[in-house]
């Protein structure tokens, strides 16, 4: 069974650019979360979703958004990229809405220049 | 709002060594999870052991074991027998039962050396 993937893998964007990174979780796996990871720190949460609708939200500005597909997978946007934005996003999945443990993909790497 | 602390930027254990990693949490709450996760540099997050705070038994995964003390709110990783294939970042986390939401620690930065 494939894991949760994650594209792209590493992305370079100019300040002020628009950027969209993409999760397939895990097969049967309805909730998917993102995180934030910037260098030196742990990871910070951004959303959960399930079963297509917003189940949390951390503290990030209205520049970063995100859904969820009919498939379950994900997209998140981030608007007006700063340079603060350069960080590894990390995806993880799900089986349930509230569970035990994640699984998570091996991260988009974006850095903003 | 809670919150999870690792005091231990950087460790190191020489192969077949036992290690112990530290980690203390703040929270007002009395149900809830913890949770060690490896990052390798492959970058993908890897659940290590997870115990849940209504189970007094620390919990336990092959050479991964816990000491889970809720009074003190002090979650440590013991790793025995290490191997080179530990080296790692090495996060704790927290969850509220009625979330999804991880909160991290900082990490600690494990090297095995031969």
């Amino acid at each position: 069974d494939a894991g949760v993937t994650q594209s792209p893998t590493h992305l370079i964007k100019t300040r002020g650019q628009h950027v969209t990174l993409r999760c397939s979780p895990i097969s049967g796996h309805k909730s998917v979360s993102w995180y934030q990871q910037v260098l030196g720190q742990g990871p910070q949460f951004i959303f959960q979703y399930y079963e297509k609708e917003e189940r949390g939200r951390g503290n990030f500005p209205d520049r970063f958004s995100a859904r969820q597909f009919p498939n379950y997978s994900s997209e998140l946007n981030v608007n007006a990229l700063l340079l603060g934005d350069s960080a590894l996003y990390l995806c993880a999945s799900s089986s349930v809405g509230y569970t035990f443990g994640y699984t998570f993909g091996s991260g988009t790497r974006l850095t903003v220049v | 709002a809670q919150t999870v602390t690792q005091s231990q930027p950087e460790m190191s254990v020489q192969e077949a060594e036992t290690v112990t990693l530290s980690c203390t949490y703040d929270t007002s709450e009395n149900n809830y999870y913890l949770f060690w996760y490896k990052q390798p540099p492959s970058r993908q997050m890897i659940l290590v052991i997870r115990q849940e705070a209504y189970k007094q038994q620390n919990a336990t995964e092959n050479r991964f074991s816990v000491n889970f003390q809720k009074a003190a709110k002090s979650f440590s990783l013991k790793i025995s027998d290490s191997q080179l294939g530990d080296t790692a970042m090495y996060f704790c986390a927290f969850r509220r039962p009625v979330t999804d939401k991880l909160i991290f620690g900082t990490g600690t930065r494990l090297q095995v050396f031969p």
